[in-house]
Order: structure tokens, then C-alpha cells, then sequence
């Protein structure tokens, strides 16, 4: 197993250009989950989903887009890069047990290392 | 809004020594408390997950345990050696709807020969 996949490791992009982040996992989980973090600033949720065809903003949303498309992969989309963007970038997956409190702990990916000029 | 601190920012140890990491959390609606590493340049791995009506987990030298009440976590490491120098994160799930993890900080921990 894999665990939870991240494309690509590094990228330099100028102001304006746009990427995605590619993460898959090979779990089954059903929630999975954009991070950033920064210096000072710890982990912040970016977006996350709970599931196929559903996500939701978190604590940090503006500036990025996600979708989830297949319940595996979990992309990441910069539309007009900032230098504010610059981070570290981790996707998680988790299970989450429906009708008890059993939950499975975060897996994280390796990272993405994004500098923006 | 959750808010997740940890004390000391930093520690240096010596090799062999016992220690304590502490973790604090201002909303007690939590599903679990999770204790990460984060080794440079990594990712995090989890090291421990506590449920919301367990008192504490153990894994090898590593024992956390939940205060929910006062909105307490501790990791306890035995025997410390140097290859536990790493970042060591807390995060709590809250329930809320997509169970969003907030971490704290860390604490960059040094275990020196």
C-alpha cells in the first residue's frame, strides 16, 4: 500500500500561473483534507471533503479550489498564483466510523513544497 | 473557535531522560486528540489517537492521555533516545460536520547523545 500520494514534491510558479496538487490514497477513506503550513502558523485546513462528489471550505479557502471526483483522489487547484501561497501543502485522508465514536487516525502525504515568485 | 497550544515551543534533552509534552485546547466537544511527528522535511505520522471517552493510549515508550474536562493531553516519552528528535504535534477533531482536525504548533523536541 501507498497510503496517501502527493504530486508533485516540488514547484516554483510566477504570480498569475495556475497548477493543481494531485493526492491519492489507496485506503478507501472517505474524508480527506488540504493543509498548509507555514512558519508560526502551524497546520491550516484549506478544503476538505467527506466523501465523492462533495467538498467544503476550511479555515483557509480563498484563492484555491478542489474537487473530488473519484472518492481516491483529492486535487488542489491554485487559479492565479500569490506569493502569500507559498507553503508547504499536505493532503490527509481519514475513515470516519458513522454511527460510533471509532474513528481511524489522519494519514498524511509527504508534502508539496510550492514557492511562488 | 478551537484553539490548540502547545508548551514548550522547544526542549533539549539529554539522551536516556523521561519527558513530558503538553497540549491544551479551548472547546472539549472533541471526537479524538491525536499526537503526531514531523521529521524535517517530512510529513506527519501519527503516533497516537485517543478517543474522546478514552483517559490515555500507549505505544511502546510513548503513553498520551486526555483530560477532556480541562482541556489537557500529555505525551510522555521513556527512555528518550536521539532518534526521537523530531516536531511533535497535537490536533483535536471536533464534532462538527467533516470533523476538521485543528493543530497546534508543536514542539521541537532535541534528544542529544
Amino acid at each position: 500500500n501507498a497510503g496517501v500520494t502527493q504530486t508533485p514534491k516540488f514547484r516554483v510558479l510566477k504570480t498569475g500561473q495556475s497548477m493543481t496538487l494531485l493526492c491519492a490514497q489507496d485506503m478507501n477513506h472517505e474524508y480527506m483534507y488540504w493543509y498548509r503550513q507555514d512558519p508560526g502558523m502551524g497546520l491550516r485546513l484549506i478544503h476538505y471533503s467527506v466523501g465523492e462528489g462533495t467538498t467544503a471550505k476550511g479555515e483557509v479557502p480563498d484563492g484555491y479550489n478542489v474537487s473530488r471526483l473519484k472518492k481516491q483522489n483529492f486535487l488542489l487547484g491554485l487559479e492565479s498564483a500569490a506569493p502569500s501561497q507559498t507553503s508547504v501543502y499536505f493532503c490527509a485522508s481519514s475513515y470516519l466510523g458513522r454511527w460510533s465514536s471509532y474513528n481511524s487516525p489522519l494519514h498524511f502525504g509527504n508534502g508539496t513544497r510550492l514557492t511562488v515568485t | 473557535k478551537q484553539e490548540v497550544t502547545q508548551i514548550p515551543a522547544a526542549l533539549s534533552v539529554p539522551e536516556g531522560e523521561n519527558l513530558v509534552l503538553n497540549c491544551s485546547f479551548t472547546d472539549s466537544a472533541i471526537y479524538n486528540l491525536q499526537w503526531f511527528r514531523q521529521d524535517p522535511g517530512k510529513g506527519l505520522t501519527s503516533l497516537l489517537l485517543i478517543q474522546s471517552s478514552q483517559r490515555e493510549q500507549t505505544s511502546g515508550r510513548l503513553n498520551a492521555s486526555l483530560d477532556k474536562s480541562s482541556g489537557r493531553s500529555t505525551l510522555y516519552i521513556a527512555a528518550s533516545q536521539p532518534g526521537d528528535s523530531a516536531t511533535y504535534l497535537c490536533a483535536v477533531m471536533q464534532r462538527t460536520s467533516g470533523s476538521r482536525l485543528t493543530f497546534g504548533e508543536g514542539t521541537q523536541l532535541t534528544v542529544n547523545p
